[in-house]
């Protein structure tokens, strides 16, 4: 168990629908990241996030956004679903922001759009 | 080019074999090297963490990196049935100002088979 709690754990929903995904990070970690996987893209750095403030964006889509609030825990939005958003997400935390340290990984939430 | 390229495999080797994993990459400011280990629905673990070029060995993993050729290996021995995963090599570094983004192989399939 890494100790970042990721929920929910399967959803389905339909095309042009909004789903919010939930990060609790490691106890003392100040640093939350956001993560796709799929197969034919492998793991995308989507967005980080440390002590609440935007670090680093990645291949984020505009339909998508996240925030980190003052309990560090985390929310990823994503709108205007598409079949091809289809995907694993994944979050992960780390003590501090720096991309160099060991970064702990939730069990993911396994997103369908049918 | 992909920033990390890594053979998808899959990869099937027998109980005891030595398994050789590599990944090889185009960014030159790249300097922190890892393997995570990913086991089926579950999300990646840190296995082995190197910082610039050279050998690092805990166990039956050994890690290597050739900066000069941007080549990174992963080196099981004595591989067990349990070594059974897709492994990910990621790496990171001071680009454009910015070393926060962890950078992501596809991942290769292993099964050790009893």
């Amino acid at each position: 168990d890494s100790g970042v709690t990721q929920t929910p754990k399967h959803l389905i929903t339909a095309t042009g629908q909004r789903v919010t995904l939930r990060c609790s990070p490691r106890s003392g970690d100040l640093s939350v990241y956001w993560y796709q996987q799929s197969l034919d893209q492998g793991l995308q750095f989507l967005i980080q996030y440390y002590n609440g403030e935007e670090r680093a964006k990645g291949n984020i889509l505009e339909r998508f956004s996240a925030q980190q609030f003052p309990d560090l825990h985390s929310e990823l939005n994503l709108s205007s679903l598409e079949l091809g958003d289809s995907a694993l997400y994944f979050c992960a935390s780390s003590v501090e922001g720096l991309g160099n340290g060991e970064l702990f990984f939730g069990e993911g939430s396994r997103l369908t759009v049918l | 080019q992909k920033e990390v390229e890594q053979d998808p495999g899959p990869l099937s080797v027998p109980e005891g074999a030595i398994v050789s994993l590599n990944c090889t990459y185009s960014n030159s400011a790249f300097q922190y090297f890892m393997w995570y280990r990913q086991y089926s629905r579950k999300g990646p673990e840190l296995l082995m963490y190197t910082y610039s070029s050279g050998n690092k060995e805990d166990g039956r993993f050994t890690a290597q990196v050739d900066k000069s050729s941007k080549y990174i290996s992963l080196f099981i021995r004595d591989s067990q049935p349990s070594d059974s995963a897709t492994y990910l090599c990621a790496m990171s570094g001071n680009s454009g100002g910015s070393n926060y983004k962890l950078t992501f192989g596809k991942g290769t399939l292993l099964t050790v088979n009893p």
